[in-house]
């Protein structure tokens, strides 16, 4: 059973194009995110959502857009894709409003590696 | 704003050696921290887990120490093996649910 599993694991697409990558939890977990690692290895933040609500949201382009449907989604949605945007993505989750000795701690994915050409 | 910094960028050591891993940060107002590990191509694997209020926390040959009023953590490996070769990386917890990383100490283990 994959605690955190996104799809697709691999997307290949041109500049310009619209695409999606899919994230499901299924540790009842209240909080997932979107995380993105560059070429050089680096994780930065992107978007996290409680509850269905959002509640952290960095700076990056509006092209990208969150959506969580119910609390064991996360699916991230990406417009008018640029080279710039190549890189893995990783969805996590984490439980956050009970309390106990491994709240807070993230359950990431195997990631989504995107490559714009 | 949080920055985690991870020393050394790499590392290489014989099988059997111990492994002494540091991260430090720069703001002390943390809600935890946890290590991980990476391999090439591969997704996070939660190694510890430390809350503010712990002092260190221990999982077999792992052993992570948090000392906030320094702003460090150190994650320490006994009797290191080929198989522990990975990526092993920093990140720090604020009370804002935002999780920063540190960019990684990539670990070779000769065997």
């Amino acid at each position: 059973d994959t605690a955190v599993s996104q799809t697709p694991k691999y997307l290949v697409t041109q500049m310009g194009n619209d695409k999606s990558i899919k994230c499901e939890q299924n540790l009842g977990h209240d909080t997932m995110y979107w995380y993105k690692q560059d070429s050089k290895k680096f994780l930065k933040i992107m978007f996290s959502y409680n509850n269905k609500e959002l509640i952290i949201n960095e700076t990056v382009p509006n092209r990208f857009s969150p959506k969580s449907p119910d609390k064991a989604h996360l699916n991230l949605h990406i417009n008018s894709l640029e080279l710039g945007d190549s890189a893995v993505y990783f969805c996590a989750s984490s439980q956050d409003r009970l309390a106990g000795a491994n709240t807070g701690e993230l359950f990431f994915g195997e990631g989504s590696r995107l490559t714009v050409l | 704003k949080q920055e985690v910094t991870q020393i050394p960028a790499a590392l290489s050591v014989p099988e059997g050696e111990n492994l002494v891993l540091n991260c430090s940060f720069t703001d002390s107002a943390i809600y935890n921290l946890q290590w991980f590990r990476q391999d090439p191509g591969k997704g996070l694997t939660s190694l510890l887990l430390i809350q503010s209020s712990q002092r260190e926390q221990t999982s077999g040959r792992l052993n992570a120490s948090l000392d906030k009023s320094s702003g460090r953590s150190t994650l320490y490996i006994a009797a290191s093996q080929p198989g522990d070769s990975a990526t092993y990386l920093c990140a720090v917890r604020g009370n804002d649910y935002k999780l920063s990383f540190g960019a990684g100490t990539t670990v070779t283990v000769r065997a």
